[in-house]
């Protein structure tokens, strides 16, 4: 089956630490994005990555880090530099990054900040 | 003012009902992307149109370019449609608007 996985469902860490929310996909894709969902409030791009080895901000990059070593993976930390990361957290993937195309959804990991 | 807006925030249905969800938008755009997320949070896509109108079974997408505006349209609701819908126009990226919980009740 061709898709999105992104491990773990929930996650919970203490304030203070880093951690890593894993995104792999097996569609052949070359862009990736992650994106941060908060209630009340539409869907916000943090990190996209248009092809291997590169990536862009989004709009709220800050206290977030990324890497794209693999085509098919696009993990997300979240650093002790976000200073309200308690959110649901979805990430996507696009054939090409170049225009528009359609971009398919993982079942996205919630992250409580305790 | 969201550059993404949609109407209602929340609906309320019974089995059967004609269902429609309103997405307006102040950019201008290459596309529009409807979206549903269920209760569990994943994300599936519903449409992607342009310009005109497309179906698929008992949804129908609308979109007017000149005016901004982009209607969902659900046939014959059923419970199972129940879901956040949301509506994402894409600029040089995907802006998205805050969805539309619908609940159909039997």
């Amino acid at each position: 089956d061709g898709g999105i996985t992104q491990s773990p469902k929930y996650l919970f860490r203490k304030e203070g630490q880093n951690v890593t929310l894993s995104c792999e996909q097996n569609l052949n894709h070359d862009a990736m994005y992650w994106y941060r969902q908060d209630p009340g409030q539409g869907l916000r791009l943090i990190y996209y990555s248009q092809i291997v080895n590169d990536f862009q901000k989004g709009d709220i990059a800050e206290g977030y880090s990324v890497s794209r070593e693999k085509k098919e993976s696009f993990p997300l930390t979240v650093t002790s530099a976000q200073k309200n990361p308690t959110a649901f957290y979805l990430c996507a993937s696009s054939i090409s990054g170049t225009g528009y195309n359609e971009q398919f959804f993982g079942p996205g990991t919630r992250l409580t900040v305790l | 003012k969201n550059e993404v807006e949609q109407s209602p925030q929340n609906l309320t249905a019974q089995e059967g009902e004609f269902i429609t969800i309103n997405c307006s938008y102040s950019v201008g755009i290459s596309a529009l992307h409807w979206l549903q997320q269920h209760p569990g949070g994943g994300i599936v896509s519903l449409f992607m149109l342009s310009s005109g109108k497309k179906k698929h079974g008992r949804l129908i997408a609308t979109i007017n370019i000149q005016e901004k505006h982009s209607s969902l349209h659900i046939t014959a609701s059923h419970p199972r449609d129940s879901a956040v819908y949301i509506c994402a126009a894409y600029t040089d990226k995907l802006i998205f608007g805050t969805g539309t919980r619908l609940q159909v009740f039997p």
